[in-house]
């Protein structure tokens, strides 16, 4: 395991269809987490998941935004009806499931919304 | 919401020279995590340190909290070009998700 896999790196979609990425964690990891990154500014999060089970969501993830882990392991993120406000890059990150573990992070999905 | 705030927003150095940023945050933590980002890419995880810690150290990477003063510090000796990158704190506290800051843009120049 070679940590954590976005995929995919760049999406570019127009606006009004919906996008869905797709995060896998590093294999022991029951923690799970969204960010969203603009240009400039650091990570801001989104939501967690504590294996299976969705336990947080950002006031910033609206009701376009949905996230899910089936089974605990890879977690997908999808967006409808995208918006140009939607461009940023999306970034997962993976924990263990205790108190002041690291949190390892993919490369990131770049979206650009035209 | 972000909670950490990096100082200075840019750093510029020579080769061989250290970088010092900072990071301020707001409320009690339990962690603070230092990160490095590329242009563009992911973010790299660099060390975590405790509340309960007030230094540590990972090669040339060294990290001190002061919980009074809610800041802590990264120091970069003997800095390379490959150092150039933003660098990222993040708090962690009660709650689950962790919060980062703005981010000390660093270049290094050879």
């Amino acid at each position: 395991d070679t940590g954590v896999s976005q995929n995919p790196r760049h999406k570019i979609t127009k606006r009004g269809q919906n996008v869905t990425f797709r995060c896998d964690p590093i294999s022991e990891h029951n923690r799970l987490y969204w960010y969203r990154q603009t240009l400039g500014q650091g990570p801001e999060f989104l939501t967690y998941f504590q294996n299976e089970a969705q336990l947080e969501k950002s006031r910033l993830l609206s009701d376009r935004f949905s996230a899910e882990r089936p089974k605990g392991s890879f977690s997908t993120l999808e967006i409808q009806r995208t918006e140009q406000g939607d461009s940023a890059m999306y970034l997962c990150a993976s924990s263990l499931g205790q108190i002041n573990t690291e949190a390892f992070f993919g490369q990131g999905t770049r979206l650009t919304v035209v | 919401s972000q909670q950490g705030e990096e100082d200075p927003q840019a750093l510029s150095i020579q080769e061989g020279e250290n970088a010092t940023m900072n990071c301020s945050y707001k409320t009690s933590i339990n962690n603070l995590q230092w990160y490095r980002q590329n242009s563009g890419r992911g973010l790299v995880h660099l060390i975590l340190i405790r509340s309960n810690e007030r230094e540590k150290h990972s090669g040339r990477l060294r990290v001190t909290l002061d919980t009074s003063k809610k800041s802590s510090s990264l120091l970069i000796t003997a800095s390379r070009a490959a150092d150039t990158a933003s660098y990222f704190c993040a708090t962690g506290s009660t709650g689950n998700q962790f919060y980062f800051g703005t981010g000390t843009s660093l270049t290094v120049i050879p």
